[in-house]
């Protein structure tokens, strides 16, 4: 079974540009979770989605949005972008039930110059 | 508000010795605890699930126990080896899956062949 894959791995983006980030879940899980890891604040939880909708959402600015598709495939978005957006994103993917098990993807690489 | 905390911080021992990764959360009212091991710049793995109604899971050389009355968790890697050397990190679920998990901050393990 195909583990959680996210585009791009890699991401230079300016300040003020708008950035997409795309995270493909284990067949047959319905939710996917996003996370920021940076070095000065860890792992921190975006927002989660589970069938298309979303169901809780972190303590983040509203620069950072997501959807999620009928296919569980989710995308992430990040508008007006600052240095301090610079991180390892993060998708998990998870059948969506109580207590189920987290699955990570490798991750995509955003620098923001 | 949950909060996790992971000691040491890093740790670097000996090849083949016994070690023991801490965890400590502040609510007991979670329903599953999750180990996972991050390589540089890498996603996370995960290692070990325990539901809240568990006390410990083995996986091969690492034991996971969990005490939900203290607020604490502990990794126990067996005979340790340099392919273990990476940053290991706790995971609570306090929500059922839709508020994420909370993160500690890791132990960063080196293991000196």
């Amino acid at each position: 079974k195909a583990g959680v894959t996210q585009t791009p791995r890699y991401l230079i983006k300016t300040r003020g540009q708008q950035v997409t980030l795309s995270c493909s879940p284990i067949s047959g899980h319905r939710s996917v979770s996003w996370y920021q890891q940076t070095p000065g604040q860890g792992l921190q939880f975006l927002f989660e989605y589970f069938s298309e909708t979303q169901r809780n959402k972190g303590n983040f600015p509203g620069r950072f949005s997501g959807r999620q598709f009928s296919n569980s495939r989710s995308e992430m978005n990040v508008s007006t972008l600052e240095l301090g957006d610079s991180a390892l994103y993060l998708c998990a993917s998870s059948s969506g039930q109580v207590k189920s098990e987290q699955y990570f993807g490798p991750g995509t690489r955003l620098t923001v110059t | 508000k949950q909060e996790v905390t992971q000691i040491p911080a890093a740790l670097s021992v000996p090849e083949g010795e016994n070690l023991v990764l801490n965890c400590s959360f502040t609510d007991s009212a979670i329903y599953n605890l999750q180990w996972f091991r991050q390589d540089p710049g890498k996603g996370l793995t995960s290692l070990l699930l325990i539901q809240s109604s568990q006390r410990e899971q083995t996986s091969g050389r690492l034991n996971a126990s969990l005490d939900k009355s203290s607020g604490r968790s502990t990794l126990y890697i067996a005979a340790s080896q340099p392919g273990d050397s990476a940053t290991y990190l706790c995971a609570l679920d306090s929500g059922g899956g839709a508020d994420g998990l909370t993160f500690g901050k890791g132990t960063h393990l080196i293991i000196q062949p």
